[in-house]
């Protein structure tokens, strides 16, 4: 079964840094690029940037160029998403999303991690 | 960038037909768009219905259906359940692997 299995909840004060990951599963990592979408509490889908495992191509939706980073680890078949120093309005959900550009499809979901920031 | 808008809200009753639209702040929304068409009820993450305008995944129900119409995308709910109700992304490709959703449409099956 192909699927995207998140890290868990975090809860972190303002100024602290994190990372949250996305596992692959059930399919070739390197194969697939793979999105990062953030979903503030009571918004909408907000597309963040992606990144293809196979070579690192990383591409950021300008909101968010210089906000996260995106990387991956193809050895671990893992994708994340990091912050240097959070704020308060990084509080949100986060979804990753398998992407296969040969078909412009985006089909398997992670079921998300839930960011919260406060001090 | 671009902005990618959509109905706030759509009320439709059961066993009802209702089209939503996809437009773009640049002009019309072609093909090249890419469009895709989410689903998300409360709580769960999205799931997706519809990509590349009107390719369906093997979950995606059969009264469910993409399009182009008028120079926007189209989600068209053909014979509408009560479990169809949810919110509705639309998603655009632009230049450069730059995507922006659209604002959502809540849908009322009522």
């Amino acid at each position: 079964e192909v699927q995207l299995v998140q890290s868990g909840a975090e809860v972190k004060k303002p100024g602290e840094s994190l990372k949250i990951s996305c596992k692959g599963s059930g399919y070739s990592f390197t194969s697939y690029w793979i999105g990062w979408v953030r979903q503030m509490p009571g918004k909408g889908l907000e597309w963040m940037g992606i990144i293809y495992p196979g070579d690192s191509d990383t591409r950021y939706s300008p909101s968010f160029q210089g906000q996260v980073t995106i990387s991956a680890d193809k050895s671990i078949s893992t994708a994340y998403l990091q912050w240097s120093s959070l704020k308060a309005s990084d509080t949100a959900m986060y979804y990753c999303v398998r992407y296969a550009e040969a078909v412009y499809d985006m089909d398997v979901w992670g079921k998300g991690t839930t960011v919260t920031v406060s001090s | 960038q671009a902005v990618v808008t959509q109905e706030p809200s759509l009320t439709v009753s059961p066993g009802g037909t209702v089209t939503l639209t996809c437009g773009s702040s640049t002009g019309a929304v072609t093909s090249g768009h890419y469009p895709y068409w989410f689903q998300q009820k409360p709580g769960q993450a999205p799931r997706t219905l519809i990509y590349d305008t009107s390719n369906k995944h093997s979950w995606t129900p059969a009264r469910f259906s993409g399009s182009l119409l008028g120079g926007k995308a189209a989600l068209t709910l053909s014979g509408a359940q009560p479990e169809d109700e949810a919110e509705y992304y639309c998603l655009l490709s632009y230049s450069g692997a730059l995507y922006v959703f659209g604002t959502g449409t809540k849908v009322t099956v009522l």
